[in-house]
């Protein structure tokens, strides 16, 4: 079965510093790997998605992500932080099924940004 | 973009009554669409896949019951909790899958929420 998991709980960063939050995932096939955030009382926003192709995806708000089959990772990066980044960031897989993708959340990273 | 809206938004109903939740597609049709439920600083968690026309699939554990599930039509799937308990408070959110900006990869996009708290 499929799984994903997010190492990190709670991360904090400085504003302006650099960002990693760490993706591992457990997947059979060639997985379709999602990275959303969340902010308080709020639903998920789509920030990137890799289902082939180039292994560097480029998000919204500055995001990118890596896909290494070899390490089953999709690590999501930003160079410089903004306040506004501060929120939880969920990683998760689609598994394609009899009804459509499928989604497989880690537990999440709560990104606090301090200025 | 394609937007998933959710009513209400945020509910308090008394134990053993039941709350009915709707997520809408607004500018796509969705055959399936996936409720999850959130607790307190936890992940997403699949409740199950409401599917037009057929039954809903619940996933392990999830009261079929207790959650009722119906796909009216394209745009609308609704989760009743019925008989709610204190137990049952929780983040419920929906999705439905969609194809971003002409592509042929399927997204899923998340309605806002609904947040339920049972005295």
């Amino acid at each position: 079965a499929q799984s994903v998991t997010q190492p990190d709980i709670h991360i904090t960063v400085s504003e302006g510093a650099s960002l990693e939050l760490r993706c591992n995932y457990s997947y059979g096939a060639t997985p379709y790997l999602f990275w959303y955030v969340q902010s308080p009382g709020q639903g998920l926003q789509l920030l990137l998605k890799y289902f082939s192709g180039d292994t560097l995806v480029q998000g919204i708000k500055g995001f990118e992500a890596e896909f290494k089959r070899s390490q089953s990772s999709f690590n999501l990066r930003k160079p410089s932080v903004h306040w506004s980044d501060a929120a939880e960031y969920f990683c998760a897989v689609g598994a394609m099924w009899e009804y459509g993708n499928k989604l497989v959340f880690g537990a999440g990273t709560i990104l606090r940004v301090k200025s | 973009g394609a937007v998933v809206s959710q009513h209400p938004s945020r509910v308090i109903c008394k134990s053993g009554t039941s709350v009915k939740i709707e997520c809408r597609s607004l500018d796509f049709q969705a055959t399936t669409m996936f409720w999850y439920r959130q607790f307190p600083k936890q992940s997403l968690m699949l409740m199950a896949t409401s599917n037009e026309g057929s039954k809903a699939t619940y996933e392990q554990g999830v009261e079929k019951d207790k959650f009722l599930i119906n796909h009216a039509s394209l745009t609308l799937s609704t989760l009743t909790v019925t008989s709610a308990h204190p137990e049952d408070s929780s983040f419920y959110i929906c999705s439905a899958p969609g194809l971003a900006g002409g592509s042929n990869q399927e997204t899923q996009y998340f309605g806002p929420g609904t947040r339920l708290l049972v005295l």
